[in-house]
């Protein structure tokens, strides 16, 4: 499978401040998707993005694939407690199958 | 019905102990998989069922079992397991989405220990 670094680890934040979370591959990815897992919970598909350069957003939360398609970022603006959580971006493994990055676990102390 | 479920949740066995862990989904996905997820880390490939066949073994140990019984069913026989193998194990099933997209939607989860 394709390979994925995924930064920072973890990340504290205030409510209300601003989140990412960055994935990179040494090489091209032909798809990247995000998962959240909340704490005691599993992982829930957020997105898959697929184009060059393609920006995506779900309400507070935007995802974006980089124009040589070897990065990708999840940004959350204004977070809430609701968003606290581990960030998985996950790259092709193989047909159908998602490589996880490590997660970015996010606190966010109210 | 967009859910994938799982039993047990919780699964405590010691390493004589044979058990098997359920899934089932009525989603019509023709893929479903088995991951092992140790706390903190990313879920962890096992298994891949493709229309009821397994596709894919990562180099699971034997006293891991799988099996299909048909489309909506997976399960996943324990025999002699080792405490190292104490993890939450999802079960996961996907659907594609337009000509190259997939969408996976995974179970809660059984929490296994093994003692």
């Amino acid at each position: 499978g394709q390979q994925v670094m995924q930064i920072p680890q973890y990340q504290h934040v205030q409510e209300g401040e601003d989140f990412t979370t960055y994935c990179n591959s040494s090489t091209t990815l032909s798809n990247i998707q995000w998962y959240k897992q909340r704490p005691g919970g599993h992982p829930v598909f957020l997105i898959q993005l697929v184009k060059s350069g393609e920006v995506k957003k779900q309400k507070r939360l935007t995802f974006q694939f980089g124009e040589a398609k070897k990065n990708s970022s999840l940004h959350i603006t204004a977070t809430q407690t609701t968003d606290v959580g581990t960030y998985f971006c996950a790259g092709p493994g193989g047909s159908y199958i998602p490589t996880f990055g490590r997660g970015t676990s996010l606190i966010v102390h109210p | 019905d967009t859910e994938v479920t799982q039993t047990p949740k919780h699964l405590v066995m010691g390493m004589t102990n044979k058990k098997s862990l359920k899934c089932e989904q009525h989603m019509g996905h023709r893929a479903m998989y088995w991951y092992k997820q140790k706390a903190k880390k990313p879920p962890e490939l096992m298994f891949v069922y493709s229309y009821e066949k397994l596709s894919i073994n990562e180099s699971v140990p034997s006293r891991f079992s799988p099996e299909c019984p048909n489309s909506s069913l997976l399960n996943l026989h324990l025999h002699a397991l080792q405490p190292e193998d104490s993890a939450l194990y999802l079960c996961a099933s996907s659907r594609t989405i337009g000509t190259s997209g997939y969408e996976q939607y995974f179970g809660p989860g059984t929490r296994l220990t093994v003692t």
